[in-house]
């Protein structure tokens, strides 16, 4: 199994509070990713990075912020978070984005926004 | 966003039939990837395909890539129990690019 842990595994918070989840990875990568996980959507890329500091943009971006200020360690925030936010959420690391590269993702962390 | 139509949506079977689900897209895709999610789990990789009409398998797993590059399969013969859970297949267009996922096939097998 790919050396990546999520914390906290399960949370439940309230509407207009930040939350920050964390993906810890041991296998020194050098891209991480965010998605969520939603009934009838599959995954959705939210944001990625592909370096300490460098991050980009997903498909469903809106509402959250990352930070990549090690390698090994991705954060996901939400600023305020809302009802629309309860989801499963998914670390992922790959070497790169190279043609025969993979994804090898996280156990998930489960939000539920009252 | 890019979609990737996944079929079917779920699937219940009796153990040792066989399966098959495919995913499609109307736009050409350079990689294939099949994962398996388990319940309360991340999604694991099964099968990556990088060729049109390459045919690989993983023991009971089989998985090509079409030949118009717009598709995939991934079949799985005589289910077993442990064989429950989501799979997924993801694409990516070109180096670079980011993967995009299927909308699942969930799997339930009748021991």
């Amino acid at each position: 199994d790919a050396g990546i842990t999520q914390s906290p595994r399960h949370k439940v918070t309230e509407t207009g509070t930040p939350v920050t989840l964390r993906c810890h990875q041991t296998e020194n990568h050098r891209y991480m990713y965010w998605y969520r996980q939603d009934p009838g959507h599959g995954l959705r890329l939210i944001h990625y990075s592909y370096g300490v500091k460098d991050t980009d943009k997903g498909e469903v971006s809106d509402g959250y912020s990352v930070s990549r200020s090690k390698t090994e360690d991705f954060l996901l925030t939400l600023e305020s978070a809302t009802s629309s936010q309860t989801s499963v959420y998914f670390c992922a690391i790959s070497e790169s984005t190279g043609s025969t590269d993979t994804q090898y993702f996280g156990p998930g962390t489960r939000l539920t926004v009252l | 966003g890019q979609q990737l139509n996944q079929s079917p949506q779920s699937m219940f079977i009796q153990e040792g039939e066989d399966v098959s689900m495919n995913c499609t897209s109307s736009s050409i895709f350079n990689t294939w990837l099949w994962y398996k999610q388990d319940p309360g789990e991340g999604p694991v990789l099964l099968i990556a395909l990088y060729k049109a009409g390459e045919l690989t398998s993983n023991g009971r797993l089989t998985a090509q890539f079409g030949i118009t590059r717009k598709d995939s399969f991934l079949n799985i013969s005589a289910s077993i129990p442990s064989d429950v859970g989501i799979y997924f297949c993801a694409g990516r267009h070109n180096a670079g690019n980011m993967l995009t996922f299927g909308g699942g096939t969930r799997l339930m097998v009748k021991p």
